[in-house]
């Protein structure tokens, strides 16, 4: 898997555009780009993945650079439940390759304020 | 509703006992994880099963035991040998091996 490369800690107001960097510079073409997102005591939520375009969901927006070697999850408008720790995660295949070791560092924690 | 139900959510229990943690799925997923955490950590994986019947170490089985003998079920049992059993266990699934994960809402075991 590349490594990934995330700030520890970010703010952001409620209401407004949250944006999360990610460094993955070793990436090779194959592996995809994917967001987790943990709350405190619970499991970790998918969010969203992607290869090189930029994808969105209900949730968020991905955008990927097009050297591919960083990448932003944009929550559109951050309310308080998005107070949560986020992963950045590159490697895992989804193509039937052995993705199992979903690499999870230590992620970005996002704290929303009021 | 489909999902990956763990449980207990918590479980004390006194060192030198074995204790079973229980995963069930109902998302029809032929592979099944088991991951440790550690307070303000990443996750570590521990066991993982790709079909029924079928189980592959990760990088941190030593200590541990899983089966795979339903394609819903993938109980984990720490064994007394797990010298630091203390952690928050998190059991997940994909359609296949190299799909998207989805997780449980894990199981806290308290060794005292």
């Amino acid at each position: 898997d590349a490594k990934t490369t995330q700030p520890p800690s970010m703010d952001c107001a409620e209401g407004r555009a949250a944006n999360l960097p990610c460094n993955h510079s070793t990436i090779s073409g194959n592996e995809y780009v994917y967001w987790y997102r943990q709350i405190h005591s619970q499991g970790p939520q998918y969010i969203i993945h992607g290869l090189k375009n930029n994808e969105t969901n209900e949730m968020a927006s991905l955008i990927i650079t097009e050297d591919r070697k960083s990448s932003t999850l944009i929550l559109p408008h951050a309310t308080l439940r998005d107070t949560a720790v986020y992963y950045c995660i590159a490697g895992a295949t989804n193509s039937g390759g052995s993705n199992y070791k979903l690499t999870f560092g230590k992620g970005t924690l996002l704290t929303v304020n009021p | 509703d489909g999902g990956i139900t763990q449980s207990p959510k918590y479980l004390f229990r006194k060192e030198g006992q074995n204790v079973t943690l229980s995963c069930e799925q109902n998302l029809n997923h032929d592979a099944m994880y088991w991951y440790r955490q550690d307070p303000g950590q990443g996750l570590r994986l521990i066991y993982y099963s790709q079909i029924v019947n079928d189980f592959q170490k990760g990088d941190i089985a030593e200590g541990y035991s899983v089966s795979r003998e339903k394609k819903e079920s993938f109980p984990l049992t720490v064994t007394s040998a797990q010298k630091n059993p203390t952690a928050f266990y998190l059991c997940a699934s994909s359609v296949f091996t190299g799909n998207t994960i989805y997780f449980g809402e894990g199981s806290w075991l308290t060794v005292v």
